[in-house]
């Protein structure tokens, strides 16, 4: 069974740049999240989909961060224009399910880390 | 709001020492608690997963516990290898996932 896939791996860009990046959940996985995780830090939730609508978006710092999951599958993250502070791993992760027991179960891609200079 | 905590941060034992982590969080309606592990530069991959309905879980040499009524979750790793040397996270579900800061675990040869 294939993992979560996401790219790109690294990325270094200038402050005030933008970037993007991709993640494609494990195949049936209803539920995909991004997270941001800074060095030394547990992962902290940025947005939360169920198929193709928002479950939670309150951490996403609205005013420079997007995201979408249009067909229900593949999702986006971008960052737009990029500060200093957003230098972290951003990680995508997906599960069956959100809220139950047995779906809960979390799987996470291998990251794509950001430089922002 | 949960809290999720781990101590200790940091820890460093010889190969071949048992040892335990602890994960301890603020709210017990929780569906389940689930143990990954981070290397360097990677993301995290998940090592046992506890429904709440259970009491623990084994994998290999790892055994995971849980605690809901005192709001904690063990990870004994039996026999440790330098292999093992990571950090590990614990992650509680509610509706959604709330991730501790980890333990950094160290194992010398």
């Amino acid at each position: 069974e294939a993992g979560v896939a996401q790219s790109p791996r690294y990325k270094i860009i200038e402050k005030r740049q933008s970037v993007a990046f991709w993640c494609n959940p494990i195949s049936g996985h209803a539920t995909l999240y991004w997270y941001q995780q800074i060095l030394g830090q547990g992962p902290k939730l940025l947005i939360q989909f169920q198929n193709n609508g928002v479950v939670d978006d309150s951490q996403l710092p609205k005013d420079r961060f997007s995201a979408e999951r249009l067909k229900g599958v593949d999702s986006t993250l971008k960052i737009q224009p990029a500060k200093l502070e957003d230098s972290a791993v951003y990680l995508c992760a997906s599960s069956l399910g959100a809220g139950e027991a047995i779906a809960g179960e979390l799987f996470f891609g291998e990251g794509s880390r950001l430089t922002v200079l | 709001k949960q809290e999720v905590t781990q101590i200790p941060a940091a820890l460093s034992v010889p190969e071949g020492e048992n040892l335990v982590l602890n994960c301890s969080f603020t709210d017990s309606a929780i569906y389940n608690l689930q143990w990954f592990r981070q290397d360097p530069g990677k993301g995290l991959t998940s090592l046992l997963l506890i429904q709440s309905s259970q009491r623990e879980q084994t994998s290999g040499r790892l055994n995971a516990s849980l605690d809901k009524s005192s709001g904690r979750s063990t990870l004994y790793i039996a026999a440790s290898q330098p292999g093992d040397s990571a950090t590990y996270l614990c992650a509680v579900m509610g509706n959604q996932f709330y991730f501790g800061t980890g333990t950094s675990l160290t194992v010398i040869p």
